[in-house]
């Protein structure tokens, strides 16, 4: 069985810039998680979709980060514009369902801001 | 508010010792939890979970955990320690309807030969 999906591996962008992150889950699941892992830090949730509606947005900062998951398979999460504090791993999961199932990461996007 | 606590963020251990990674948690309902391990440059890979049961969980590679609800804790453990088991390991409290975990700061593991 494939595992999710992520591309890039890695993004270097000047600060002020825009950068967009791909996340292909795993075939079937309906659940799609977006994580934000700051060096350090344990990974902390942007965005939940359940197929392609959002279930929570609560930390996602919608000034500047925003996320689709179109048909309710693939998905991207977009920067726009880029500050230094985003340098981190964006990592993204997939469950079968969102109740007691264990979610699949991907291999996450490294991205630093200069 | 919900919360994880990992309080040892490094230990190192020598290879073949046994190994104990403390993790604390609050949680309003009952919790779900997991411990995951990150190599360098990895994702996240599931050692373990937790949703009901016998409170001692098995996991894959020998790490097995125990979940306290006296003591709002799940620790992991390992009888002996590999090199390979060097990694940052992270525990986390999931929610039963939506899935979204919580996690904690992590503990890095670092092997001596």
């Amino acid at each position: 069985e494939a595992g999710v999906a992520q591309s890039p591996r890695y993004k270097i962008i000047e600060k002020r810039q825009s950068v967009a992150f791909w996340c292909n889950p795993i075939s079937g699941h309906a659940t799609l998680y977006w994580y934000q892992q700051i060096l350090g830090q344990g990974p902390k949730l942007l965005i939940q979709f359940q197929n392609n509606g959002v279930v929570d947005d609560s930390q996602l900062p919608k000034d500047r980060f925003s996320a689709e998951r179109l048909k309710g398979v693939d998905s991207t999460l977009k920067i726009q514009p880029a500050k230094l504090e985003d340098s981190a791993v964006y990592l993204c999961a997939s469950s079968l369902t969102s109740r007691n199932t264990e979610a699949f990461f991907g291999q996450g996007t490294r991205l630093t801001v200069v | 508010a919900q919360s994880v606590t990992q309080p040892d963020i490094h230990i190192t251990v020598s290879e073949g010792a046994s190994l104990e990674l403390r993790c604390n948690y609050s949680y309003g309902a009952t919790p779900y939890l997991f411990w995951y391990v990150q190599s360098p440059g990895q994702g996240l890979q599931l050692l373990l979970k937790y949703f009901s049961g016998d409170t001692l969980v098995q996991g894959i590679k020998g790490f097995e955990a125990e979940f306290k609800r006296s003591q709002s804790s799940f620790n992991l453990r390992k009888p002996s320690v590999h090199w390979s088991d060097a990694a940052e390991y992270f525990c986390a409290v999931g929610s039963s309807n939506t899935g979204k975990l919580i996690f904690g700061q992590g503990t890095t593991l670092q092997v001596k030969p």
